[in-house]
């Protein structure tokens, strides 16, 4: 079965670019059987769907983060990664990586990774 | 690309059964037959329940069922056990490879 981890700092300071990445084990982020993608929870909040790609290479992000995030893979880790630039306290969050069978729904997921904004 | 709305929290007693709503629109619920449920426990990783509106993955007790009508999606969860007590959260695929959630609602067991 899929297992999905996710690094990276805990703290990133306003206005700069918070980083995680994810790291696929049993099973290969080339693999043209899922797609990944990252989420995010605020604390006390509710989920917010992030971008994901495909094997295609086909990347897709959420409208209202589109000018601030980029996903990108390194197939040679087996990690993919996300980028957030000129972040803000609203940016805090529990970011979590993620795969599936179909764009729709998500069927494996990283433990998560608290990410807070603070300077 | 708005969120999708349900009731912040829904409540049962143990062997009965509750249902929590996941109202949308014709751009997202009413749309496509891609509506997910996930279970999540505090401090866990959200956990697949429902997908494609009304199947179960493998190892998701037959308890949990869902359906939708219109630009409402629905969840049932019969026989409510303890275990059950936890936050559930509805997505939809919203067009243009996006997906959209709903805010949350929690579940108690009383």
């Amino acid at each position: 079965q899929l297992q999905l981890q996710e690094s990276g700092p805990g703290l990133v300071k306003p206005s700069e670019t918070l980083s995680l990445t994810c790291t696929v084990s049993r099973g290969s982020v080339s693999s043209s059987s899922y797609y990944w993608g990252w989420i995010r929870q605020p604390p006390g909040k509710g989920l917010e769907w992030i971008g994901s790609f495909y094997y295609s290479g086909s990347t897709y992000y959420n409208p209202s983060l589109k000018s601030r995030v980029t996903i990108s893979v390194d197939t040679s880790k087996n990690q993919f990664s996300l980028n957030v630039n000129s972040v803000t306290a609203a940016d805090t969050a529990v970011y979590y990586c993620l795969s599936g069978y179909s764009g729709s729904s998500v069927d494996y997921w990283g433990r998560g990774s608290l990410v807070t904004v603070s300077s | 690309q708005s969120a999708l709305t349900q009731p912040p929290s829904a409540s049962g007693s143990p062997g009965q059964s509750v249902t929590i709503s996941c109202t949308g629109t014709s751009s997202d619920v009413g749309g496509y037959n891609y509506v997910s449920w996930y279970q999540q426990h505090p401090g866990k990783a959200p956990k697949l329940m429902i997908y494609e509106v009304s199947k179960r993955p493998s190892g998701v007790p037959d308890r949990f069922s869902g359906s939708k009508s219109g630009n409402t999606a629905s969840l049932t969860v019969s026989g409510l056990q303890a275990e059950d007590e936890a936050d559930y959260y509805c997505s939809s695929y919203a067009g243009s490879n996006s997906v959209v959630f709903g805010g949350g609602t929690e579940l108690t067991v009383l």
